[in-house]
């Protein structure tokens, strides 16, 4: 079975420096993609950045970056230079390619980010 | 470009009463469709997905049902609702397949059953 495991429930960051929150996985798929999510106060899920185990690369996307270590299985996400609106809880995910849980997005339990004026 | 749309934005049922929640997609077709559920401080579950019309696909045993009666309008529906059917309600499309396929979110319904 899959997990996520996302072990900070909550963080604080001062705006505009960097915070990296965790994300370790537990899978036995050699093909899976890795998502992070936002999800402020309004409740809307919002897509940030995407990774694929077997891309080399880590991803990026704006500020937001993925420390991808396949290994160690974690898909860190890093946001640099953090703003205010930046607050908000985080959601790891990650797809396997099928199965009988085609489509099927395993979600972390999360974490709340709030930054510091 | 995509949108997706979510009613009612809220709702306040009473044990025992009948539950519809709608879900649509503009902009795409064919969409991948998904129903999950929130419960207070936690992570989504899947509950249903759907790969075309009248294709369903239950994750979880429950007392609610999905139905696909168009290509981008999704319906989450119970006959009589539970206490512990309380929770954020989202929808969710995509449009690939395999592990790159991103799920984008509606905006949710947020259900409470007293």
């Amino acid at each position: 079975a899959q997990k996520i495991t996302q072990t900070q429930p909550g963080m604080f960051v001062q705006e505009k420096e960097a915070v990296t929150l965790d994300c370790t996985y537990d899978t036995s798929d050699q093909s899976y993609g890795l998502f992070w999510y936002k999800q402020p106060s309004s409740g809307e899920m919002i897509f940030l950045i995407y990774q694929g185990s077997y891309d080399e690369q880590n991803a990026t996307e704006g500020r937001y970056s993925l420390n991808f270590q396949k290994a160690r299985k974690s898909a860190n996400l890093v946001i640099s230079a953090s703003q205010l609106g930046d607050s908000a809880m985080y959601f790891c995910a990650m797809r396997r390619t099928g199965g009988t849980s085609y489509g099927k997005l395993t979600f972390g339990q999360g974490t709340i980010l709030t930054v510091h004026p | 470009s995509q949108t997706i749309h979510q009613w009612p934005a809220t709702l306040v049922q009473p044990v025992g009463s009948p539950l519809s929640l709608e879900c649509t997609v503009e902009g795409t077709s064919n969409p991948n469709l998904y129903w999950y559920r929130q419960a207070a401080g936690r992570g989504l579950q899947l509950l249903f997905y759907s790969v075309g019309i009248g294709q369903i696909s239950s994750e979880v045993p429950q007392n609610l049902s999905a139905s696909r009666p168009q290509d981008r309008q999704f319906i989450l529906s119970s006959k009589k609702l539970l206490l512990s059917d309380s929770g954020f309600y989202l929808c969710a499309w995509s449009v690939l397949a395999g592990v790159a396929d991103t799920q984008y979110f509606g905006p949710g319904t947020r259900l409470t059953v007293l």
